[in-house]
């Protein structure tokens, strides 16, 4: 079956750290290009990051360039979000979601998602 | 930046059609993918590449677009429809995928 798993949400400070996690299954990870996409509470879905199937391309959302790094371990089938310098407004749940080329990229798999609170 | 309008919500009544307008500046010329999202549930493609199924969508899902617009269809709705709808395109102008603003389909 193929599946995304998020996990490493969690509540957090204003102007703490978290890293996300999405680990793989059922699928060739390493040939596809991967997002993470974020609805905050109440709200639409937003584009977070994307990050091609080497890692060689990278794309950020501009409420996020500059303090979150999107990574991924082809080896360990796992996708990555290093968010710093938190802010209550990336209060959201985070998804991991794959674009597949046959659907002319459009993302048909996605994980559950993983909670992240930003509060004091 | 690139902005995809959408109704706030659109009504239909059981049986009948549902049509979701998704509008951006010459959007005719991108590739346009329509997501369903249930309550607490992580969000579904329905339609991709502007008027394609998924295997395992309905046939009931239909989409078109042109010019200005793109447009979900949702024919003989059902109770089961009830939820978010969300286009989706490439900005290839800012390397950014763009999001719609949500519809929320109410079937009466």
């Amino acid at each position: 079956e193929v599946q995304l798993v998020e996990s490493g949400g969690g509540l957090v400070q204003p102007g703490g750290s978290l890293r996300l996690s999405c680990a793989a299954s059922g699928f060739t990870f390493s040939s596809y290009s991967m997002n993470w996409v974020r609805q905050a509470p109440g709200k639409g879905l937003e584009w977070v990051s994307y990050i091609s199937s080497s890692s060689s391309t990278i794309y950020y959302a501009d409420s996020v360039k500059g303090r979150f790094t999107i990574s991924r371990d082809n080896a360990k089938n796992s996708l990555y979000l290093q968010m710093n310098s938190l802010r209550d407004e990336d209060t959201a749940v985070y998804y991991c979601a794959r674009p597949h080329p046959t659907y002319g990229y459009g993302m048909d798999v996605w994980g559950q998602g993983t909670t992240v609170t930003v509060s004091s | 930046s690139y902005e995809l309008t959408q109704p706030l919500s659109v009504s239909v009544a059981l049986g009948q059609t549902a049509r979701i307008t998704c509008g951006g500046n010459n959007i005719g010329s991108k590739n346009v993918h329509w997501y369903q999202q249930k309550p607490g549930q992580a969000p579904v493609l329905v339609i991709y590449r502007d008027s394609n199924r998924p295997s395992g969508i309905p046939e009931r899902f239909s989409g078109s677009n042109s010019g200005n617009t793109a447009t979900l269809t949702i024919s003989r709705a059902q109770a089961g429809d009830e939820a978010d709808y969300y286009c989706q395109v490439w900005d290839s102008s800012t390397a950014r995928y763009v999001f719609g603003t949500g519809t929320k389909v109410t079937v009466l």
